[in-house]
């Protein structure tokens, strides 16, 4: 069975930063292209960044290009999100989403994890 | 970036019939080269992560029931209930992965008449 679990959440200052984890099981991780994507609050999906099942491409939304950086550890089978300059728009339940295998729709969904940016 | 625009915003529609979700495209999502349409559909219920309903525009995920399909090619797509469950009360979301920059439909919430 595939699962993803998001951990890493919480409340952060304005301009402080996060770095939330995916952990992957029951697949071969690495054969895997990996997204983030989040929810504010009553509010519709946003896609904000995609990794390469080999690493080798980065992709980010408008919104989070130059602050977030999408990393992944194959060998603990882990996606990574660095979030740095954290704003208040950003405040968001981040999922981590596996692709299908060789395409891009969004197969499977972690549960979430809150991120809140407040003062 | 692609635009994907659904209509209409909300639907109320009455247990066991049909339903009809649209999403339009700023740009055309289908690749020449494969002849495949790069959008998908997902249902997402309250206090739950989405799922994955229709992917290729037209191809049922495993699992999923043979009421929900998918149609259209190019920049202009439907998703069908056909015979409304109680259990489909949720808001519908299109996806298209044609560009490198994936793009949601505002969503649509569907609820019962």
């Amino acid at each position: 069975e595939v699962q993803l679990v998001e951990f890493g959440g919480g409340l952060v200052q304005p301009g402080g930063s996060l770095r939330l984890s995916c952990a992957a099981s029951g697949f071969t991780f690495s054969d895997y292209s990996m997204n983030w994507v989040r929810q504010a609050p009553g509010k519709g999906l946003e896609w904000i960044s995609y990794i390469r099942n080999d690493g080798s491409s980065k992709y980010y939304g408008d919104s989070v290009r130059g602050r977030f950086n999408i990393s992944r550890d194959d060998a603990k089978n882990t996606a990574f999100l660095q979030m740095n300059g954290l704003r208040a728009e950003d405040t968001a339940i981040y999922y981590c989403v596996r692709e299908g295998l060789g395409a891009s729709y969004s197969q499977y969904w972690g549960q979430g994890t809150l991120v809140t940016v407040s003062s | 970036d692609i635009v994907m625009t659904q209509s209409p915003d909300s639907l109320a529609v009455s247990l066991g019939e049909r339903a009809t979700i649209n999403c339009k495209s700023s740009q055309s999502v289908l690749y020449s080269s494969n002849n495949k349409n790069y959008l998908a559909w997902y249902q997402q219920k309250p206090g739950q992560p989405p799922k994955l309903l229709i992917y290729w525009a037209s191809t049922r995920e495993s699992g999923i029931p043979d009421r929900f399909s998918g149609s259209g090619s190019g920049t202009d797509f439907t998703l069908t209930i056909s015979s409304l469950q109680a259990e489909d009360v949720a808001v519908y979301y299109c996806q298209q992965y044609y560009s490198t920059v994936y793009t949601f439909g505002q969503g649509t919430k569907l609820e019962i008449k």
